[in-house]
């Protein structure tokens, strides 16, 4: 079965800094890699997806991800943090059915 | 807008009282998930429905159950909850047609926040 970790539990960055969270993703196929983000006490809303084709995905809010098969990783990324984007983020990897598998999660925090 | 509801947004029960969690969708999907997410935890699916085909993940306890009379609606029963069962309960929904082998996007309601005195 598939797997994700997420190696980082907390990150905290300067508003205005650039943003990088790591995934990595335990999968024999081709993974299908999501990024949600959690504000407090809310649900799931998708940042972006990587089913196939260019390896930089462009996502909402300004995030973009790169899928590098060679080091099963799914990184997030954001040149420039904002405020609003302190919340809980969640890598999971699919398997091509309806299993869908998250990481523990990184909780961002965003200082003035 | 096509959306993912969730009543009520926070639900306190007595222990071992049964309680029942609503989630509706607007997006007209075939496929409707549960997930209990605990504090500071990944949400972990309890279970789904493809269509009427209910599919239970294994370590799900037999204290939660779930109906899902129509396309738009689902529930979540929990028959007896205990203090562990206190957690943020996501719904889910994806469309999938089967037709070829590709993982769906899930789109997450709010959630309901359960309490357990």
């Amino acid at each position: 079965a598939q797997s994700v970790t997420q190696p980082d539990i907390h990150i905290t960055v300067s508003e205005g800094a650039s943003l990088e969270l790591r995934c990595n993703y335990s999968y024999g196929a081709t993974p299908y890699l999501f990024w949600y983000v959690q504000s407090p006490g809310q649900g799931l809303q998708l940042l972006l997806k990587y089913f196939s084709g260019d390896t930089l995905v462009q996502g909402i809010k300004g995030f973009e991800a790169e899928f590098k098969r060679s080091q099963s990783s799914f990184n997030l990324r954001k040149p420039s943090v904002h405020w609003s984007d302190a919340a809980e983020y969640f890598c999971a990897v699919g398997a091509g059915n309806n299993d869908m598998r998250f990481g523990a999660g990184t909780r961002l925090t965003v200082k003035p | 807008d096509a959306m993912v509801i969730q009543n009520p947004r926070y639900q306190v029960t007595q222990f071992g009282k049964p309680v029942t969690l609503s989630c509706s969708q607007t997006l007209n999907h075939n496929v409707m998930y549960w997930y209990q997410q605990k504090s500071s935890q990944a949400p972990k699916l309890l279970f789904h429905y493809y269509d009427k085909d209910f599919n239970n993940e294994a370590d799900t306890p037999d204290n939660f159950q779930s109906r899902r009379p129509n396309t738009s609606f689902c529930f979540l029963d929990i028959r007896s909850p205990g203090l562990g069962d206190a957690a943020m309960y996501l719904c889910a929904t994806s469309r999938d047609l089967r037709q070829t082998p590709i993982q769906e996007t899930q789109y997450f309601g709010p959630g309901t926040r359960l309490l357990v005195l």
